[in-house]
């Protein structure tokens, strides 16, 4: 069975300091893989996301980056943190094409920048 | 650009009352359209979807939705709430057959005994 996981958990980080969150995906072959941020009366807000290797697509202009450097690993990246970036990080993976697919979501990372 | 609008943002019924949560999305063209729970604890999971075929549509629970085309509407409904049912709820929205899911603002819902 498919399996995802995320790490870590919770992240308490001083502002300017790096930032990296990983999401890996057992039990598939070529996922799409997603990073969403939730906040609380905000929703989910799409903040990347890709279709394969190397493949990355951006929503939203921010500080944060992402990268896949395998298939089935999906990286969420910040050279240097802002206050704003704490939130709940949700990655979630999907397969297939056409939209008509439904995400499966990790457990979040909560980060916290102070 | 894809948007979804949920207007209820907190919701409070006692168990047994029956529940309506509006969605409204805006795009003209093809939809897939997706409700998600978020149960206090655990992770976000399907309720429900709808990909074509029958507009009306039912999940697990005993919630249905109904996707009403000329209104841009997917609302979610279930006759009579339970305690169990209280959650955050999400609608979300593909189009034109890409993968990006858009999502709404989220409703809290609270069901007292």
């Amino acid at each position: 069975s498919q399996t995802i996981h995320q790490w870590p958990a919770t992240l308490v980080q001083p502002v300017g300091s790096p930032l990296s969150l990983e999401c890996t995906v057992e039990g598939t072959s070529n996922p799409n893989l997603y990073w969403y941020r939730q906040a609380a009366g905000r929703g989910l807000q799409l903040l990347f996301y890709s279709v394969g290797i190397g493949q990355i697509s951006s929503e939203v202009p921010q500080n944060l980056s992402a990268s896949r450097p395998q298939d089935r690993q999906f990286i969420l990246s910040s050279k240097k943190l802002l206050l704003s970036d704490s939130g709940f990080y949700l990655c979630a993976w999907s397969v297939g094409q056409g939209g008509a697919n439904v995400l499966t979501f990790g457990a979040g990372s909560r980060l916290t920048v102070l | 650009a894809q948007s979804v609008s949920q207007h209820n943002h907190h919701v409070i019924l006692s168990e047994a009352a029956s529940l309506e949560l509006g969605c409204n999305y805006s795009y003209g063209g093809t939809v897939n359209l997706f409700w998600y729970v978020q149960y206090p604890g655990q992770h976000l999971q399907l309720l429900l979807k709808y990909f074509s075929g029958d507009p009306l549509v039912k999940g697990i629970k005993g919630f249905e939705a109904e996707f009403i085309k000329s209104k841009f509407s997917f609302n979610l409904r279930k006759p009579s709430v339970q305690w169990s049912d209280t959650a955050e709820y999400f609608c979300a929205v593909t189009t034109g057959g890409g993968n990006k899911l858009t999502f709404g603002t989220g409703t809290q819902l609270k069901v007292e005994l």
